[in-house]
């Protein structure tokens, strides 16, 4: 089976760095995919991380250590927008190309 | 707008009805998965279809069943509902069925299924 973790809440202000931390445990990892989930909405890609190391794009970063079974996602700047969910998702083999998710990190962003 | 679409986007029923929800998936994509996601559970897989087949399958209960048409729109029935069923139901699309490359899946607004 899978099992997948992260923080259920973080708060963080506004111009400020948070890194949200995830863990897995799975046979047949594919992939480590980062979604961002707003109330009420569809989740939309962050990133994807298949390698070990680090991702980045624009604020966002995703980093990978598969023999640790372990990833992050760090947050550079935040905005107030950055309030949202953020899901940590593996991609199983035997799984077709189906997502597992963990039941994501509430961030609260204040100013 | 990801380009997945779904209908309806609310439906309020009672328990023990029968519901049937629908998604186009984006131009191209073959790939079709649908989630639920409730708030104690998440965001759990149900099942995947690919260009028609059925690809894989997660938690799907005996009462759920999916299909996909050669046009590639799905539709996911739910039958003798119950309290528990409500949440919201997405469905998502990507591009292929195999494991390389990103494959990112891009996910529809979701329909708010309200079993009374």
């Amino acid at each position: 089976g899978q099992n997948i973790d992260q923080p259920t809440e973080m708060t963080a202000t506004e111009g400020a760095i948070v890194q949200i931390n995830c863990t897995y445990q799975t046979s047949g990892f594919n992939g480590l995919f980062w979604y961002q989930q707003h109330a009420g909405e569809a989740p939309t890609f962050l990133s994807y991380n298949v390698l070990d190391g680090l991702e980045e794009k624009g604020r966002f970063s995703s980093f990978l250590s598969r023999s640790k079974g372990y990833s992050y996602l760090l947050l550079k700047e935040l905005q107030m927008k950055d309030s949202a969910s953020y899901l940590c998702a593996v991609r199983h083999n035997q799984a077709g190309t189906a997502l597992i998710f963990g039941k994501g990190t509430t961030l609260s962003v204040s100013s | 707008d990801s380009g997945v679409t779904q209908t309806p986007k609310h439906l309020i029923t009672a328990t023990g009805q029968r519901v049937t929800l629908r998604c186009s998936p984006r131009s191209g994509d073959l790939s079709v998965y649908w989630y639920q996601q409730s708030l104690d559970q998440g965001l759990q897989f149900l099942i995947q279809y690919y260009n028609g087949e059925e690809r894989a399958k997660g938690n799907i209960l005996e009462r759920f069943s999916a299909q996909q048409f050669p046009d590639l729109h799905s539709e996911l029935n739910l039958s003798s509902l119950e309290l528990g069923d409500s949440a919201l139901y997405f469905c998502a699309s990507s591009p292929q069925s195999g494991l390389a490359g990103t494959n990112e899946q891009f996910f529809g607004p979701g329909t708010r299924l309200t079993v009374l």
